[in-house]
């Protein structure tokens, strides 16, 4: 069974582009969870999605960042206009769904440079 | 979000025991508290997760203070590959979806 896999793991963007960054969860699960980590810091929740839903976006800048998660394909997240600030990894993570205790399984992270 | 403190750093010899603390002194009932750890240039992996008793799994043990504002992650016999930043997480009964990380304790493994 293939772990959580991200897509691509090193991109460069300059200023002012579109970074899209792909997330496709473990074989069942049907949420995803994005967050970022600036380095020599912890990981930053972002946003929680299920299937075509978003269930929790408080800690999603307001401006430039959107996510989604389609009924079929990977969950991206989108972000435009890119600033320098954005520079981060950005991890997916998943689990089978919510009620008794769910593991989140991690990818191996998106690290995102802007010029 | 309830937080947690760790220690910046500690340092362990291989093959000893290594016991990671954490204080969680605003920890409410309804908290489960979860121990992931990064390596190098990778995402976090689940270690183990406790809510009132003491845990044990392949990978650690994890003892919780009978008031819960502390626990402690016990790795019985350090190798080199436990070298790692392990976080200390809490988060809600109902609501496992939202976590919160903190700055961890990066695990140094001396051979």
């Amino acid at each position: 069974n293939a772990g959580v896999m991200q897509n691509p793991r090193h991109l460069v963007r300059r200023r002012g582009q579109e970074a899209r960054l792909r997330c496709s969860p473990m074989k069942g699960h049907s949420h995803v969870y994005w967050y970022r980590q600036l380095p020599e810091e912890g990981l930053k929740f972002m946003v929680y999605l299920q299937k075509e839903n978003i269930i929790d976006e408080s800690g999603m800048p307001k401006e430039r960042f959107s996510a989604e998660f389609p009924k079929e394909g990977p969950s991206i997240l989108r972000i435009q206009q890119v600033v320098r600030g954005d520079s981060a990894a950005y991890f997916c993570a998943s689990s089978l769904g919510q009620g008794t205790y769910n593991e989140q399984f991690f990818g191996p992270g998106t690290r995102l440079t802007v010029l | 979000d309830a937080k947690t403190t760790q220690p910046n750093s500690m340092e362990s010899n291989e093959e000893e025991p290594v016991h990671l603390p954490c204080n969680h002194s605003t920890i409410s009932g309804t908290d489960y508290i979860h121990w992931y750890r990064q390596l190098p240039s990778q995402g976090p992996e689940y270690v183990i997760h406790g809510l009132t008793s003491n845990v044990n799994n392949r990978m650690a043990s994890l003892a919780i203070a009978e008031d819960r504002k502390s626990s402690t992650l016990i790795l019985h016999r350090a190798t080199l590959r436990d070298a790692a930043v392990y976080y200390c997480i809490l988060s809600a009964i109902y609501n496992f979806n939202k976590f919160y990380f903190g700055s961890g304790t990066k695990l140094n493994v001396k051979p």
